[in-house]
């Protein structure tokens, strides 16, 4: 069945440090990818999208390039804020089915 | 617009009592997907009801069940609860069916159970 996997955290930076988290999925056909936020207290949030090979998602200075070859769409940042402190969810949706499936989600701390 | 609503925002029972969650969706979406979120299994999917029916269900016990109104507006029972039901219950609606290219899911803020 379809699965996501993302780097465990949490991870912690520093304040406008860069942000990379790992996500890979397995699934079949071509699967859409999504990268949700969920700020504390809060429900989930779309943050970025990507539905086919090569296409690139980006929101708020986050972007994550669909790896059809690597089965990868990893999370950037080019530098980070304090306000980014949340846990970040890698999920997939496939053509075969259209509940998405979640990962387990990363926990990002950002330090002053 | 008003986003996702979900009630109560809390709630505390004891084993072996029953709960029941409400979701009011985004207006005009017709589709609500129920999750459970725990500390150890993640973001679980539960059901999501479309027009009134359900299609599409996780793997959760019977004690788990749900339904929804002709407004869309949603509700999940929990019966016989067990300490292990302790979770964030969240609650997404979309335009259609959940996933694909174009139907977007809005979560609501969620409802945290706990079982003591």
């Amino acid at each position: 069945g379809d699965s996501v996997t993302q780097m465990e955290g949490p991870v912690t930076l520093s304040e406008e440090a860069f942000l990379t988290i790992n996500c890979t999925y397995t699934a079949t056909g071509y699967p859409s990818l999504f990268w949700y936020v969920q700020y504390p207290g809060e429900g989930l949030q779309l943050l970025l999208k990507a539905t086919k090979a090569d296409d690139k998602g980006s929101n708020k200075g986050f972007e994550a390039t669909y790896r059809k070859e690597t089965t990868s769409f990893h999370l950037e940042k080019g530098s980070v804020q304090v306000s980014d402190s949340a846990v970040y969810f890698c999920a997939l949706a496939s053509g075969g089915s259209y509940i998405p499936t979640f990962g387990r989600g990363t926990s990002l701390i950002v330090h002053p | 617009k008003a986003g996702v609503t979900q009630t109560p925002r809390y709630l505390i029972k004891t084993r072996g009592q029953q709960v029941t969650l409400s979701c009011s969706p985004i207006s005009g979406h017709r589709s609500v997907s129920w999750y459970q979120q725990t500390p150890g299994q993640g973001l679980q999917f539960l059901f999501e009801y479309f027009s009134e029916t359900q299609r599409n269900k996780g793997n959760f016990p019977g004690r788990f069940s749900g339904r929804q109104f002709s407004n869309s507006r949603s509700e999940m029972n929990v019966s016989t609860l067990e300490l292990g039901d302790s979770a964030l219950y969240l609650c997404a609606s979309s335009v259609g069916l959940a996933g694909g290219d174009s139907n977007e899911q809005f979560f609501g803020p969620g409802t945290r159970l706990t079982v003591l």
